[in-house]
Order: C-alpha cells, then structure tokens, then sequence
C-alpha cells in the first residue's frame, strides 16, 4: 500500500504566484511529516517537519504545511513563487509503523515561469 | 545544522571495478546511517540502514554481497559497490540520523553520482 502520495508529478505556477504541492498519507496513526527539496545533482534539503506539535509548520524560503489529520494530508504552500523555487519536493513520512524509517513520496517537480 | 558529507561527488568507472563512497557526518554523531538510491525522475529508494559496530540492515531486493556497508565509526560509514556494471549506475545518497531520533530526522549527503561504462 502507499504510504505516501504526491499529487502530481508537475506543477507548472507563475513567479509571484500560490505554490500548492500536495502531500497525503495513509497510516491509522498521525506519523512525523517532511517537505525536502532537492536541486538537480544535489542532496535534500529539509523544508520543515511536522512531529505532533503544533498543525501549521512553518519552513525554510516562505514554505509552510498544514498537517491536517481528517484528510490525512500534508500539503506544502508557499504564497508566492520564485524562479529559485524551482526543484523537485519531496514528502516523506516517518514513525513506528514505518520502522522508523524514511518514506519518501514520488517527488514533484515545480517549474516557476517568469 | 547538521552536516553530512559525500566522497566522491562523482565518479566514472569501468565495468567490473569496485567504488567506494563515503558518508561523513561532519559536527554531530551518527549511530545510524541510511544509504538510498535514486535512479533519474525517480524518488529515493532506501537500500540500507548502517549501524555503527554492527552489521547494516539491508531492505528487500537489495543484494548484501554487491553493496558492501561499513559503519566503523560513528561519523563515518561507506558503501562499497563490488564489480560495478552499467546497471549499477545511479545516484546515491547517504544520511545520518541526528540527535535522539525522536523525530527521526535524517541529514542528508550531497550524494555521489555513479556511471558505469
């Protein structure tokens, strides 16, 4: 089963523009969250994390998520974009019945036109 | 923030050669270490986690004999990739388990890339 989905594998927004990348997870129990970003030929960077504290994370670069437990989502905004925003994000999941491990979503790559 | 570091970034290699690449957390230790593969538009895989003095957990489909992982020090852990060949070329990441882990937040390396002609 997957336990994490990203909603679309692209996401095309205008500099200036809403930046929405969806995130949902499938576990009975609320699990630690991750937003990271990985530049092309480059490691993760972590965006924010969310671990039972408080719904709204706020992140790195203007990144926030909301961890919502009734949707079991876990999407990543930030207001408005930035050409250097540009990269692949990356949800991740974390917890017991992950074994503590790390589970990373299919990525999804943000183009910013200008 | 924590501190990991890949050695080498980037390496070329013929067919039937053995590659070592090092993961080192630079300003914190790390008892435990995961090494991940991605293959190009692909999300990470994990292939191993790297315990410090004991032997890496390897994850299913994931042969022990071909990716060999040392974890002989609490900052340091390699993968070893024995007898590469074409399809062993990707790019790896490593990352190191940081604090208590109650959060398991892991850091991540810059990664390596892997050619193999």
């Amino acid at each position: 089963a997957q336990s994490v989905t990203q909603l679309g594998s692209h996401v095309s927004v205008s500099e200036g523009a809403l930046v929405l990348l969806r995130c949902n997870y499938s576990s009975s129990v609320p699990p630690y969250l991750f937003w990271y970003v990985q530049y092309p030929n480059q490691g993760l960077q972590l965006l924010l994390k969310y671990t039972s504290a408080a719904t709204l994370v706020k992140g790195i670069n203007g990144f926030e998520a909301e961890f919502k437990k009734s949707e079991t989502s876990f999407h990543l905004t930030k207001p408005s974009a930035h050409m250097s925003d540009a990269a692949e994000y990356f949800c991740a999941v974390s917890g017991s019945l992950y074994g503590n491990k790390l589970v990373f979503g299919a990525g999804t790559i943000l183009r910013v036109k200008s | 923030g924590a501190v990991v570091s890949q050695h080498p970034s980037r390496v070329i290699c013929k067919s039937g050669t053995s590659v070592k690449i090092e993961c080192r957390s630079l300003d914190f230790q790390a008892t435990t270490m995961f090494w991940y593969r991605q293959f190009p538009k692909q999300s990470l895989m994990l292939m191993a986690t790297s315990n410090e003095g004991s032997k890496a957990t390897y994850e299913q489909g994931v042969e022990k004999d071909k990716f060999l992982i040392n974890h002989a020090s609490l900052t340091l852990s390699t993968l070893t990739v024995a007898s590469a060949h074409p399809e062993d070329s990707s790019f790896y990441i490593c990352s190191a388990l940081a604090g208590g882990g109650e959060y398991n937040e892991q850091f991540f390396g810059p990664g390596t890339r892997l050619t193999v002609l």
